[in-house]
């Protein structure tokens, strides 16, 4: 029972590089959520997912897009790298909206 | 906009005693409050959660208080223990949305 996998773990990105962090998960979810966490701050909403063909902004988006193309997969693209998007990168999923979230192991992504 | 809030940014109990985590909130839209707990390096795991119908929930150790009027809510830990030395987050719902707002954490150490 693998939950929600995100890789990389770790990354390290030059100024204006692009990429992308994957997550999957095998609960057969609906909902998906992008948050990023920087320190002394709590978990803030990037884009998420209630479902299949259908992705919406959250609290900070810039700088980011998504795609959800199948139940299971939610990639999140860094287009052009920025020093204020390092940060560790959190992925998570969810049956809905009674119902907790669980979240993958996230990507410590540092951009220099 | 921080609209959940937990101004203690670390607590240090002994082991046995209770730890008692608080979180206040400012949007009086939110109907369902839960706790998340996370070790280092680790994504945060789903601890125990409140309706706004009720104003306890108690899980084995874990109670959730929460005071609707006073916009507050609680998670005590009863006895502590070395193995709840984590990072609390506190997060709230808004009703019929399925996006979660996360507090900044607080940091809970438990002395031996």
């Amino acid at each position: 029972n693998a939950g929600v996998t995100q890789t990389p773990k770790f990354r390290i990105l030059k100024i204006g590089q692009s990429m992308t962090l994957q997550c999957t998960q095998d609960m057969n979810h609906n909902y998906m959520y992008w948050y990023r966490q920087d320190p002394g701050m709590g978990l803030k909403l990037i884009y998420y997912s209630v479902g299949a063909g259908i992705t919406d902004k959250g609290e900070v988006p810039n700088g980011y897009n998504v795609s959800r193309s199948t139940t299971e997969d939610f990639p999140l693209r860094l287009e052009l790298a920025a020093p204020s998007q390092t940060s560790v990168y959190f992925c998570a999923s969810s049956q809905g909206i009674n119902y907790g979230y669980t979240f993958g192991s996230g990507t410590r992504l540092t951009v220099v | 906009d921080q609209q959940v809030k937990q101004n203690s940014p670390s607590l240090s109990v002994q082991e046995g005693r209770i730890s008692i985590l608080n979180c206040d909130y400012t949007n009086s839209m939110f109907d369902y409050f839960l706790w998340y707990k996370k070790y280092p390096a680790e994504g945060p795991t789903f601890l125990i959660s409140i309706s706004s119908i009720k104003d306890k929930n108690e899980d084995g150790r874990f109670t959730v208080f929460l005071n609707k009027s006073a916009k507050h809510l609680s998670l005590h830990i009863v006895p502590s223990q070395p193995g709840d030395s984590a990072v609390y987050f506190c997060a709230a719902r808004v009703f019929g949305n399925e996006k979660l707002t996360f507090g900044t954490g607080t940091r809970l150490t438990i002395i031996p």
